[in-house]
């Protein structure tokens, strides 16, 4: 069966730190793969999404980027952290039927 | 344009009686609709999904929610609440049978003892 990882778990960062958050889905080859962030009493922002390794759509201008090195890895970063990136950050696969998995969160709280 | 409604934004139960979380949603056509629940501090996860197949669509954990055409409604119901039952249930649609998911507000459900 198809298991999807986030880590860390949880984070704490300076503004202008670096950031960078790791997902990985095994039990799947090529799965598409997207990374969301869920800001404290609001909805699921989709931030980017990935076809295939090295192809990444973007949703949202930002200072994030994500990139995909391997089929079943996703990661999420940035050069210099703001305040509003703070938030509950979530990395999905799609199954079948467009539903999409997700894993169990990176909680980013920039100080 | 796809979208979703959640009607009611908190709803409030007690323990051993009927759940009935409200969705309607606006297609112009068939859509792929699904409900997820979501844990204080946890990942969503995919209670049922509706794609074409049988209207009345059984889910995980006793949920099950009816797609109605004539309604544009796709409701989650439960007949028997469980203080586990206890979080944020999202109603999604596929934005035209793509990637792109369409997520509700938000429910938040709370059983009380």
């Amino acid at each position: 069966s198809q298991t999807i990882h986030q880590w860390p778990a949880t984070l704490v960062q300076p503004v202008g730190s670096p950031l960078s958050l790791e997902c990985t889905v095994e039990g799947t080859s090529n799965p598409n793969l997207y990374w969301y962030r869920q800001a404290a009493g609001r909805g699921l922002q989709l931030l980017f999404y990935s076809v295939g390794i090295g192809q990444i759509s973007s949703e949202v201008p930002q200072n994030l980027s994500a990139s995909r090195p391997q089929d079943r890895q996703f990661i999420l970063s940035s050069k210099k952290l703001l305040l509003s990136d703070s938030g509950f950050y979530l990395c999905a696969w799609r199954g079948s039927s467009y539903e999409q998995y997700f894993g169990p969160g990176t909680r980013l709280t920039v100080t | 344009a796809q979208s979703v409604t959640q009607l009611d934004s908190h709803v409030s139960v007690s323990e051993g009686t009927p759940v009935l979380l409200r969705c309607n949603y606006s297609s112009s056509y068939s859509p792929s609709l699904f409900w997820y629940v979501q844990h204080p501090n946890k990942g969503l996860q995919l209670l049922l999904k509706y794609t074409s197949a049988a209207t009345l669509v059984k889910g995980i954990n006793g949920f099950e929610a009816e797609f109605k055409k004539s309604e544009t409604s796709f409701h989650l119901t439960k007949p028997s609440a469980h203080m586990s039952d206890a979080a944020e249930y999202f109603c999604v649609v596929s934005y035209y049978n793509t990637d792109k998911l369409i997520f509700g507000t938000g429910t938040r459900l709370q059983v009380f003892p």
